[in-house]
């Protein structure tokens, strides 16, 4: 399967532990994208890396996010002193520069805070 | 503040009819717009898209219409089948990255 896997699908986690999320992009994809989606809810970006580079913010990523892309391919999205209302679902896309705009979304990681 | 929308938040079709989606967006500076499907517990899955320099795509069994004069968008899903239910959402990207996504219309197919 070539397309954008995530890890883990499930986390199940207690308020105020940290947790991490992987993603891998599809292989020759160097543009990579973290959106939230709640329930009812069309998916809300995150944040965005070109290559390495995270080039843009959103003001829903609070201090307690940070993601990397550290080698240019697969990312991480950590959330420390997770709170309920973090629980949703982490979705991440990749695409190609230069490419079409359509961004392929992986299956997601669902998180839900207790 | 700017945003994509969809009209209804559900809809239900016996199968065999045909399908109409729509979306509102107010971003008039937005260039591209893509309808995605979304079924129970998986990501996002592209549908079709459209450059704002067209006004129709057709791809199989699904066309998209644009008007940018009244910032409407839908989405056309001839001979509806039960693997069609769904959500689907439209979403706009204005500045070659991030996506703007609606709340999504929740589609049911009446067998």
């Amino acid at each position: 399967d070539t397309g954008v896997s995530q890890n883990p699908r499930h986390k199940i986690t207690k308020r105020g532990q940290n947790v991490t999320f992987r993603c891998d992009p599809i292989s020759e994809h160097n543009r990579l994208y973290w959106y939230r989606q709640t329930l009812g809810q069309g998916p809300e970006f995150l944040t965005y890396f070109q290559n390495e580079a995270q080039l843009e913010k959103s003001r829903l990523l609070s201090d307690r996010f940070s993601a990397e892309r550290p080698k240019g391919s697969f990312s991480t999205l950590e959330i420390q002193r997770t709170e309920q209302g973090d629980s949703a679902m982490y979705l991440c896309a990749s695409s190609q520069e230069g490419g079409s705009y359509e961004q392929y979304f992986g299956p997601g990681t669902r998180l839900t805070v207790t | 503040g700017e945003s994509v929308g969809l009209h209804l938040p559900t809809l239900s079709v016996q199968e065999g009819d045909n399908s109409i989606i729509n979306c509102a967006y107010s971003n008039s500076a937005s260039d591209y717009f893509i309808w995605y499907k979304q079924e129970s517990g998986k990501g996002p899955q592209f549908i079709i898209d459209i450059r704002s320099n067209m006004d129709k795509r057709q791809g199989q069994r699904v066309t998209v219409l644009l008007n940018k004069t009244v910032k409407h968008l839908s989405l056309q899903i001839a001979a509806t089948q039960p693997g069609d239910s769904a959500v689907y959402f439209c979403a706009e990207n204005g500045n070659d990255y991030k996506l703007s996504f609606g709340a999504g219309t929740t589609v049911t197919v009446r067998a």
